[in-house]
């Protein structure tokens, strides 16, 4: 199995509501990212789990808020956003975490957001 | 920091090569390619660690010239499954520690028939 799922493919909120991105992957990898994507644009780094520990937060607003249960899940908790925050949100995840290379990193397929 | 890509977007027709440069203002510990087809996720193509390596997979290869500081990557007789947006992404200073993959802008490939 070398997939990461995302779910919920869309999502549409308005800047009141409370909403959670989940992201699961079963590779054993010790690391998992949250990257925004706006249209034409790259992947931004939003946050960095390593072992399970957050380990880079990329000073992403406050009203975003990760949370990684266990070595296999990753949530994105979403409150009072904004319709700039409208964006691909990308799970990935990679094999290594710590020193060296992250290596490959695998993605989901993404949850697209819409901020009404 | 964001690393620096060109050209920005390209046709080619079937068959023909392209290449596209990466390069960062920073010592680079490793350098990163990536395909992201139009409504798809980002696909990992290879990875170049420091020390002026080269890669390749089937009509795809990159370099690394560390000194410089850039990368590049060849495309030779490209293929219409070819098309969409390639990503470099750069890694600096890894050795003491995680540091964050940054992606550079993108370059715009298409192929047509």
């Amino acid at each position: 199995d070398t997939e990461v799922t995302q779910t919920p493919k869309h999502l549409v909120m308005g800047m009141t509501n409370k909403k959670s991105l989940k992201c699961e992957q079963h590779m054993g990898h010790r690391a998992m990212y949250w990257y925004k994507q706006k249209a034409k644009k790259p992947p931004e780094l939003m946050f960095v789990y390593s072992y399970e520990k957050l380990s880079i937060n990329e000073s992403v607003p406050s009203r975003f808020s990760p949370e990684c249960p266990n070595s296999s899940l990753l949530n994105l908790h979403l409150h009072a956003l904004q319709p700039e925050d409208s964006a691909l949100y990308l799970c990935a995840s990679s094999q290594k975490a710590g020193t060296g290379t992250v290596g490959e990193l695998f993605f989901g397929e993404g949850s697209r957001l819409t901020v009404l | 920091q964001q690393p620096v890509q060109s050209p920005q977007a390209v046709i080619l027709r079937e068959g023909e090569d392209a290449v596209i440069n990466c390069s960062s203002s920073k010592a680079l510990y490793s350098v990163h390619w990536y395909r992201q087809k139009h409504g798809e996720a980002p696909v990992f193509l290879m990875i170049l660690l420091k020390g002026g390596e080269q890669k390749g997979h089937e009509k795809i290869s990159a370099s690394f010239n560390e000194k410089k500081q850039q990368s590049s990557l060849y495309l030779t007789a490209s293929q219409l499954s070819y098309s969409g947006t390639y990503f470099c992404g750069t890694e600096c200073g890894a050795e003491k520690g995680n540091t964050p993959l940054v992606f550079g802008k993108g370059t715009r490939l298409s192929v047509i028939a």
